[in-house]
């Protein structure tokens, strides 16, 4: 099956500085890829994904980029604000599977004000 | 629309008790999933359906849990008897097939399970 690593575990920004959290998958037949943040006391919440057809994708302040060859994919968050502050998880699939995904281990973002 | 709803949502339970978490998926929805989250071993898929029937339940620890979908909007998932290793916070998550949204997976609130 697939393999989602997620680095860091952990991440302190002061804010209104950038946040970068990067993860690699195994699967070269992986072509999904969500981001989610998740709340204390939430379950996680889908904030931006991206497909295999495109490299990048923005919506405001986060955006994702994806590297095919390389098999990685990253989170960017820009201008960070305290209540940026959750834990990220990246998870990765194939369309075939229809949503059984492959989540990483997390990061804990901590925005300082 | 209302999200993805689980019951009970904090369960404390004894050793060897009979647990059943309950979950209610997005109307519409026809994938079906359990998650598992600790911190030894984040989220783990459990089990999940389509249609109402049982596609991969490779993640099921062992025979004390079961999980069941009667009908398209409910589904328990069992474990008897539990054990103090089972406390963790148990998601129930739906998702729609063939919908732009494409592989989108709605989470809910959790069950947060603790076993004494």
């Amino acid at each position: 099956g697939e393999n989602v690593e997620q680095h860091p575990s952990t991440l302190s920004v002061q804010e209104g500085d950038s946040a970068v959290i990067k993860c690699t998958y195994s699967d070269s037949a992986s072509n999904y890829f969500p981001w989610y943040k998740q709340e204390l006391g939430k379950g996680p919440q889908l904030i931006i994904d991206i497909r295999s057809n495109v490299g990048e994708k923005k919506d405001q302040r986060i955006a994702v980029t994806l590297n095919k060859t390389a098999k990685h994919f990253s989170l960017h968050i820009t201008e960070t604000q305290p209540e940026d502050s959750a834990v990220y998880f990246c998870a990765a699939t194939r369309g075939s599977t229809l949503g059984r995904l492959y989540f990483g281990r997390g990061t804990q973002l901590t925005v300082w004000p | 629309d209302a999200g993805v709803i689980q019951s009970p949502r904090h369960e404390v339970t004894e050793m060897g008790q009979e647990v059943t978490l309950r979950c209610k998926p997005i109307s519409g929805h026809d994938y079906l999933f359990w998650y598992r989250q600790t911190m030894m071993r984040g989220l783990e898929l459990l089990i999940y359906f389509n249609n109402n029937v049982p596609i991969d339940d490779s993640g099921m620890p062992e025979d004390r849990f079961s999980a069941k979908m009667p009908n398209a909007s409910f589904s328990t998932l069992k474990i008897q008897p539990s054990e103090p290793r089972d406390s963790a916070v148990y998601f129930c998550a739906s998702s729609r097939s063939g919908s732009r949204a494409g592989n989108t997976i709605y989470f809910g609130e959790g069950s947060w399970l603790t076993v004494v």
